[in-house]
This record gives structure tokens, sequence and C-alpha cells, in this order.
């Protein structure tokens, strides 16, 4: 079964860092391209990040500078790396696999990142 | 960016019902659309990739067309399971974007 499971989220002060965690099962994340969504409460779907098979990174213009993805191969594991947290960096982080056949088709259940003093 | 515009934000119909939803895209973005389905407190799940094609296990009263700029989602008959939030996605360019959704409840 082809699963992804989010970790590392939690509660962080405002310009605190933390590390979000993909484990992958059932696929590759190295040969896939994988993108974090993020999902404000309340709100709609954001588009964070992705990382392409080759090992190129792009990011939303909100996160630019500030959030990091990367992958461990021997891990078969997806990261992002927040840091300069703000209040509206608060969400739900989802892990994605964004090119397949069907595209977009496995997602994780999410990990919650509160951004609060 | 490419701007996803979906329509309606909300609606609410009848048990057997028709129910439709666009999604115009900002320019052309050929058929590279999904539709998503996406429950309280769950991740979306795929319905349609790539404008039009069902993913397998998907019943068939939902389908897509469109391709281009503007997108129809469709469900032919509403069940209570269907109460949910739908989004369509462009994946053509970067970033990846979203409609703002639609909320579909039962009447």
């Amino acid at each position: 079964e082809v699963q992804l499971v989010e970790s590392g989220g939690g509660l962080v002060q405002p310009g605190g860092s933390l590390r979000l965690s993909c484990a992958a099962s059932g696929l590759t994340v190295s040969s896939n391209y994988m993108s974090w969504v993020r999902q404000a409460p309340g709100k709609g779907l954001e588009w964070v990040s992705v990382i392409y098979s080759g090992g190129s990174t792009y990011y939303a213009d909100s996160v630019k500078g500030r959030f990091i993805i990367s992958r461990d191969n021997s891990k078969n594991t997806l990261y992002l790396q927040m840091n300069s947290l703000r209040n509206e960096d608060t969400a739900v982080y989802y892990c994605a696999r964004d090119h397949g056949r069907p595209p977009w088709d496995v997602w994780g259940k999410g990990t919650t990142v509160t951004v609060s003093s | 960016d490419i701007q996803m515009t979906q329509s309606p934000s909300s609606l609410s119909a009848s048990v057997g019902d028709r129910v439709t939803i666009t999604c115009q895209a900002s320019q052309d973005i050929s058929n590279y659309l999904n539709w998503f389905q996406q429950k309280p407190g769950k991740a979306p799940k795929l319905l349609i990739y790539d404008a039009s094609n069902l993913k397998t296990g998907v019943p068939s009263r939902f389908s897509g067309s469109g391709s281009g700029t503007d997108f129809t989602f469709t469900i032919n008959s509403l069940q209570p399971e269907d109460i949910a939030t739908y989004f369509c996605q462009q994946f053509d360019n970067l970033p990846r974007t979203f409609g703002g959704g639609t909320k579909v409840e039962i009447k």
C-alpha cells in the first residue's frame, strides 16, 4: 500500500523553527516529484514547495527564503525545514506526490503547525 | 501565477440532483487540471485528473470536462456521502494553484 505519513508539527513561537517529515512507503521519494501543501484553519489549499526527482526545488513566494524542502533517500523521507515562522504559517501541512500516474493521487493525513506566542 | 477561479463557493442541493462546479484558469493550462474532494479533518482526495479522467475506484457519478481555461466538474446524482468541499487545481505550471473551493451541502 502506498502511504505518506507526516510528523513534526506542533506549537512554535513567531520567529521559531520547525522541521516537518513525510515518511513514504510503497513509493520512492527520490523517483517522484514531491510537494508540500498547507491549509490554514477554515481556508483553502495553498501549495508550498516541490522537489523534483532530479533534485530541483521550488517555493511559493510566501515561504521563499524561509522554508527549505529536502529529502533523505536512505530513509525514503521528505522534509520541510521551516524557519522564521510567522502567525500566518499556522496550518495543516500535507505532503503529496506531485506528478504520477495519476498525478496528486497520494497524500498524507497532515500535520498541524501552530505559530503563536 | 495562474489564478484558478472556482464557482460557486457553496451550494445546496437535494439528494439525486445534478451538481455542477466550474473552474476557470487565468491562462491556458491544456488539460492539466485535477478535482479533489475534501471532508472535514481529512486530506484532499483525488477524484478527477487530467480534467476528465476518473480515478480508479471513484464512483462514476463524478465526471469532469474542459480544456484550456474552462473546466466543469459534475456530480450526476448527489448522494449524502458527497457532502464535502471540492477543489480544482492546475498542475501545468509552478506555483501549483488551487481554486477557492466549493462547499456542497444537502438541502
